[in-house]
Formats: structure tokens, sequence, C-alpha cells
């Protein structure tokens, strides 16, 4: 059965200083990989997906990066954190072949920057 | 640009109410339409996939159906229970065939003993 791991599970962050959250997929091979934000009053937001090794779509303009250096394996990252990068960032996964496959999502990262 | 809108906002009833609640989407071009749980400060778990062709999906107390054309989702709960609070979210699919969604704001459902 295919399992999303996603760590830390909570971070707080000063101003300023740099960010990396991963996420990994086991027992599957070609996901398409999703990192969504959840901030308070927002709702959940798409922030970047891929669909292979290196093949990184931003949906949105912002201060975060995201990268797949492996087939199972996304993270995303931030040089210089700012006040609206707080929010719960979940990372997601869809079986990579059709357009109907279901999406399931990880258990998230807190992350608080003070 | 599609939007996902989710009614109510919150939701309480008493146990053993049978209850619908609501979505609607403004681009009935989706390839499918699924429903979420979250408790809270935890991740997403997936209720129910409606693929664009289908009407409806069912899993145990829950029913999800699908009005493409009209742009509405309903997803019924039969016999609820204090165990089903938490907050529903619908999100849809589509637009080209990557899998990204666009969720509605969800709606909080309490079900007090």
């Amino acid at each position: 059965s295919q399992t999303i791991h996603q760590w830390p599970a909570t971070l707080v962050q000063p101003v300023g200083s740099p960010l990396s959250l991963e996420c990994t997929v086991e027992g599957t091979s070609n996901p398409n990989l999703y990192w969504y934000r959840q901030a308070a009053g927002r709702g959940l937001q798409l922030l970047f997906y891929s669909v292979g090794i290196g093949q990184i779509s931003s949906e949105v303009p912002q201060n975060l990066s995201a990268s797949r250096p492996q087939d199972r394996q996304f993270i995303l990252s931030s040089k210089k954190l700012l006040l609206s990068d707080s929010g719960f960032y979940l990372c997601a996964w869809r079986g990579g072949t059709g357009s109907y496959n279901e999406q399931f999502f990880g258990p998230g990262t807190r992350l608080t920057v003070l | 640009k599609q939007e996902v809108t989710q009614i109510p906002a919150a939701l309480s009833v008493p146990e053993g109410e049978n209850l619908v609640l609501n979505c609607s989407f403004t681009d009935s071009a989706i390839y499918n339409l699924q429903w979420f749980r979250q408790d809270p400060g935890k991740g997403l778990t997936s209720l129910l996939l409606i693929q664009s062709s289908q009407r409806e999906q069912t899993s145990g107390r829950l029913n999800a159906s699908l009005d493409k054309s009209s742009g509405r989702s309903t997803l019924y709960i039969a016999a609820s229970q204090p165990g089903d609070s938490a907050t529903y979210l619908c999100a849809v699919s589509g637009g080209t065939s990557y899998g990204k969604l666009t969720f509605g704001q969800g709606t909080i459902l309490t079900v007090h003993p």
C-alpha cells in the first residue's frame, strides 16, 4: 500500500531564516506530487506540482521554491522566511497516469514564522 | 478561473440526523470531484472521488452526488455520529490533466450526542 510522509511535523522559525520541508511517498512509482498551503481564513491553495523528477510548476508567485531530486521525494524550500509564510503545509500525491486518479494527502507540517 | 463554494460554512446537528453538505463550482469542465475530511491539526483524508462521467459514489454511510452541468455536488451523511465531527472539504480537478485541485472553504460539522 502507498504511504506519504512529511517532516518535520511542526516548525517554528524566525523571520529571515531558511526553510526546508520534505515529503516522501512509498509504494508507488512516477507519482504526480503537490505542495499545498492552508492558511487561516484562506483555505487550501496549490503552491507547486511536479509530474516527474526535476519538473516543477509554480502556481502562485511567492517566497518559496520546490524541488524533486528523486521520483518519490518532494522538497519545499525558502531562502528567507516571511511572516506571511506561516501556515499548514500539505504534500499530496496522485497516480501519474490518467486524469481521474484520486489524490492523497500527507499529515502536514505546521510552520510558524516569528 | 475555477471557484468552489461550500454551504453551509458550519453545521451543528444532534446525533442520528441525516445531513447534506453542498458544494458548487463555477466551471463545469472538470475531470473529477473529491470530498475530503480534515480533523483539527491533521492532514486530509479522502472520502469519495466522483469522476466527471459519474453521477454518484457511495461509501458506507456516505453518498456523494455530482451534477456536472449545473456545477453542484452534495455529500449526504446518514445517521450522523459524534465521530463524524470534522471539517469537510470539496475539491475539483479540471482544465488540465495534472490533477491540480481547487478547494472550497469547507464545512465545519459538529455532531453532538
